[in-house]
């Protein structure tokens, strides 16, 4: 079956825009979770969905970033008034609820210029 | 200080050489240690997880876990070039959601 999906690969912006990632999960999993990774480093947790709702939000950076997934399956992360410290791989990650293999997509290469 | 700390490398070993990774961490919260696979430009691959302390072989892979110590491992035995990654550990507590916290990742390299 297909996997996480994400779009767009990459996405060029300029500081100071708005910008929002999607992503797809595998259907049937519940759980869903971003991450923001820079370069040399681990994936950093930004947020947790449990369904439509954001059950850990602890990891947003401040208040340019939002995330909502309305029915449940898609998400879309939102980032406003983009910097150049944004500029980082975006993933999404998958799974079945209560289970800790969370499946990833192959992320989202954000440049803020 | 990191809640987790994994040491990045390079690390580099012959093919067929017994590789260990290792990570240490902070929070005696944490109950649930996943080791992660990433390969260049693609996301992070669950290889194995195990609860609470002790030992886990799959395969070529073996985790361990000594909460005592805050230490886990990843042992890779009969190395292959197609190893040659980055490898991830991963922790979560037992409850508290789901929020996981990632080491910095240590790149391998299995020289043929």
């Amino acid at each position: 079956g297909a996997g996480v999906s994400q779009t767009p690969s990459n996405k060029v912006t300029e500081k100071g825009k708005y910008v929002e990632l999607r992503c797809d999960p595998i259907s049937g999993h519940t759980a869903l979770y971003w991450y923001r990774q820079s370069l040399g480093q681990g994936p950093e947790f930004l947020i947790y969905f449990q369904g439509t709702g954001a059950a850990d939000d602890s990891g947003l950076p401040n208040d340019r970033f939002f995330a909502v997934r309305p029915e449940g399956s898609v998400s879309t992360l939102k980032i406003q008034r983009t910097e150049r410290g944004d500029s980082a791989v975006y993933l999404c990650a998958s799974s079945f609820e209560g289970h800790n293999e969370q499946f990833f997509g192959p992320g989202t290469r954000l440049t803020v210029l | 200080q990191k809640e987790v700390e994994q040491d990045p490398g390079p690390l580099s070993v012959p093919e067929g050489a017994i590789v260990s990774l290792n990570c240490t961490y902070s929070n005696s919260a944490f109950q649930y240690f996943m080791w992660y696979r990433q390969y260049s430009r693609k996301g992070p691959e669950l290889l194995m997880y195990t609860y609470s302390s002790g030992n886990k072989e799959d395969g070529r892979f073996t985790a361990q876990v000594d909460k005592s110590s805050k230490y886990i491992s990843l042992f890779i035995r009969d190395s292959q070039p197609s190893d040659s990654a980055t490898y991830l550990c991963a922790m979560r507590p037992n409850t508290g959601g789901f929020k996981t916290i990632f080491g910095a990742g240590t790149r391998l390299f299995v020289k043929a």
